[in-house]
């Protein structure tokens, strides 16, 4: 299995909608981020959590809301999604000991009609 | 000015071939230095890992950190059409969380 699951893997909704990503990790890490990734622009962090009591806008954090329900789950949130959301999201994991190293996600492909 | 530069590519090789990757970057408060190899429809994962200035050599694999150009580079040895990819490089300073600074992305062919 997976160590770090992102559901759904696609998804298409309307201008306007309420759209919730999820992330889960069997990786045991404390910290998790979310990203997206447009072409030309690269992989931008959107929000990150150090633990569960702790989070943290990123580069990228208006229009987005998060959640870390748990130390393994953290859960990306659209309020009212817009097409320039049109993207590919990324949830990844890293813990503090060694390097740090950040474990990604498959990634969900989001397409705002 | 983007404060990490990466040409995009596409660069295609025959297989077999020496392949250097290269990013550039302004920030010289950066110290942690890796390469991320993406799959299409993947997420990235880690390849090199380095800090500060120096080389690292894994397998047909090596990573070099230039901090008074602010330059790195990967190089990949008798490429092969698996290494086909998209390569992203990422950096980050010490301290300020593990926030880390990306590259657009290279993407590579490799041919047979």
């Amino acid at each position: 299995d997976a160590d770090v699951t992102q559901t759904p893997r696609n998804r298409i909704t309307k201008t306007g909608k309420r759209i919730m990503l999820e992330c889960s990790q069997t990786k045991g890490h404390d910290r998790m981020y979310w990203y997206r990734q447009d072409p030309g622009l690269g992989l931008r962090l959107i929000y990150y959590s150090f633990d569960v009591k702790d989070i943290n806008k990123g580069e990228i954090s208006d229009g987005y809301s998060v959640s870390r329900q748990a130390q393994a789950k953290f859960s990306l949130s659209l309020e009212s999604a817009i097409p320039n959301q049109t993207a590919l999201y990324f949830c990844a994991t890293s813990d503090l000991t060694g390097t740090d190293t950040q474990y990604f996600g498959p990634g969900t492909r989001l397409t705002v009609l | 000015q983007k404060e990490v530069e990466q040409d995009p590519g596409p660069l295609s090789v025959p297989e077999g071939a020496i392949v250097s990757l290269n990013c550039t970057y302004s920030n010289s408060a950066f110290q942690y230095f890796m390469w991320y190899r993406q799959y299409s429809r993947k997420g990235p994962e880690l390849l090199m890992y380095t800090y500060s200035s120096g080389n690292k050599e894994d397998g047909r694999f090596t990573a070099q950190v230039d901090k008074s150009s602010k330059y790195i580079s990967l190089f990949i040895r008798d490429s092969q059409p698996s290494d086909s990819a998209t390569y992203l490089c990422a950096m980050r300073s010490t301290g300020g969380g593990n926030k880390l600074t990306f590259g657009t992305g290279t993407q590579l062919k490799v041919e047979l």
